[in-house]
């Protein structure tokens, strides 16, 4: 099965700029998707095809992907933006055909 | 507005059933790939299973094939899992989420809306 690897945990000063890779085998071929979930809350897609936003997203969510990383930024981090964050990806040829990243729990400092 | 309404969760022992019903509205239900995706207490995301708009296709998790069905009702706007031989590793809860792209006929678009989510609890 395919496989994405989230670092467990990003610290971040407010105002400051977040960075949360996905990582995965030639992950650039395909199309990443990033959740934000926040603590007894459904996920909120926030990125999708690699940097696509949602209506009512904020423009300080960006996304990037190639090579083996998939890379989901947040910049100017407001309180608010604490929370765990997920990648995914969909392979076909995988078992889950959904995959999903191990989560990133980002705290603002 | 969208909306995702998941019921059917509770306490079941191991090797019990169990259905799970998500009622949509506020879109045209029978125009979208639906899916369920679970989270075990403190773990990450699982996607479990998805149905193509006309209930034509199906698609599952390796881990819940043979136990687990998805369904459809589109006169109803209800999506369901019907669960059977559930296991203590089944414990989550359990979302209800929509696929972004209405029309098309292949699944893997990313999911734009999810429901508040049910939990199922596979204890003796």
């Amino acid at each position: 099965s395919y496989v994405l690897t989230q670092p467990p945990s990003v610290s971040v000063a407010p105002g400051k700029t977040a960075r949360i890779t996905c990582g995965g085998n030639n992950i650039g071929s395909k199309s990443v998707h990033w959740y934000q979930q926040k603590p007894g809350q459904a996920p909120v897609l926030v990125i999708y095809y690699d940097s696509d936003r949602p209506s009512g997203i904020p423009e300080r969510f960006s996304g990037s992907n190639s090579g083996n990383t998939a890379t989901l930024t947040i910049s100017r981090v407001e309180a608010g933006d604490e929370a765990d964050y997920y990648c995914q990806v969909w392979d076909s040829s995988s078992d889950p055909f959904y995959v999903f990243g191990t989560g990133t729990k980002v705290t603002v400092l | 507005e969208v909306q995702l309404v998941e019921s059917g969760g509770g306490l079941v022992q191991p090797g019990g059933s169990l259905r799970l019903s998500c009622a949509a509205s506020g879109f045209t239900f029978s125009s979208y790939w639906m899916s369920w995706v679970r989270q075990a207490p403190g773990k990450g995301l699982e996607w479990v299973a998805n149905i193509k708009q006309d209930g034509s296709e199906k698609y599952y998790v390796d881990s819940v094939k043979g136990r687990f069905t998805i369904s459809r009702d589109n006169a109803k706007n209800s999506l369901y899992l019907q669960m059977n031989s559930l296991r203590a590793e089944d414990t989550a809860v359990y979302y209800c989420a929509r696929d972004l792209t209405p029309f098309i006929a292949v699944a893997g678009t990313p999911l734009d809306y999810w429901g508040q989510g049910t939990l199922v609890t596979v204890s003796s």
